[in-house]
């Protein structure tokens, strides 16, 4: 069974940093795309991104380049998504998520993992 | 950016309705075209990719169209377990962009 298992809700202050997790199960986590997409409270989706892991190339939604950072662990089948110093504006639930084919980026989300709250406040 | 608009933004209906929801791109994305649905704090959940393919598991009533800038999904007939915000995702360009959601509820 494919998963996607992220990790648990944060609270931090403006100008901290954070790096929250997305680990998958159940496939060949290496060669599938993992995407990041936001929801800001009582907003929509928002495609932030996508990470390889099998070699950990990365693309960034314009929106988000340079305010986010994207990695892979691929030896335990980990994505990360971090922030170097989080603003009140970067509340939001954080969705990682599976493209359905694997090597493409070209292909809708098919496994979701359950989202990670980030809040931010002072 | 290829943006994406949903109409409309919020959608009433009776069980055994039979639903559309429009989603329009800016620019041709041709059919690659995915929909969502998303229940209150849960995750989304694909329901159909490239236009018209049904994601396994997701009941035959659910069905989607169209090609370049518009698309619909339809509902066929409308079931209370259907109430949620539909989503669709463009991934023709390089931003994976989402439409805003389309809220949908019971009458």
């Amino acid at each position: 069974e494919v998963q996607l298992v992220q990790s648990g809700a944060e609270v931090k202050k403006p100008g901290e940093s954070l790096k929250i997790s997305c680990k998958g199960s159940g496939y060949s986590f290496n060669i599938y795309w993992i995407g990041w997409v936001r929801q800001m409270p009582g907003r929509g989706l928002e495609w932030m991104g996508f990470i390889y892991p099998g070699d950990s190339d990365t693309r960034y939604s314009p929106s988000f380049q340079g305010q986010v950072t994207f990695s892979a662990d691929k030896s335990i089948n980990t994505a990360y998504l971090q922030w170097n110093s989080l603003k009140a504006s970067d509340t939001a639930i954080y969705y990682c998520a599976r493209q359905r084919r694997m090597v493409t980026t070209s292909d809708a989300f098919d496994f979701w993992g359950l989202g990670t709250m980030v809040t931010v406040s002072s | 950016d290829i943006q994406m608009t949903q109409s409309p933004s919020t959608l009433s209906a009776s069980v055994g309705d039979r639903v559309t929801i429009t989603c329009r791109a800016s620019q041709t994305v041709s059919d690659w075209l995915a929909w969502y649905q998303q229940k209150p704090g849960t995750a989304p959940k694909l329901l159909i990719y490239k236009t018209s393919n049904l994601e396994s598991g997701v009941p035959s009533r659910f069905s989607g169209s169209g090609s370049g800038t518009e698309f619909t999904l339809t509902i066929s007939s409308l079931q209370p377990d259907d109430v949620a915000t539909y989503y669709c995702q463009q991934y023709y360009s390089f931003s994976h962009s989402f439409g805003q959601g389309t809220k949908l509820e019971i009458k």
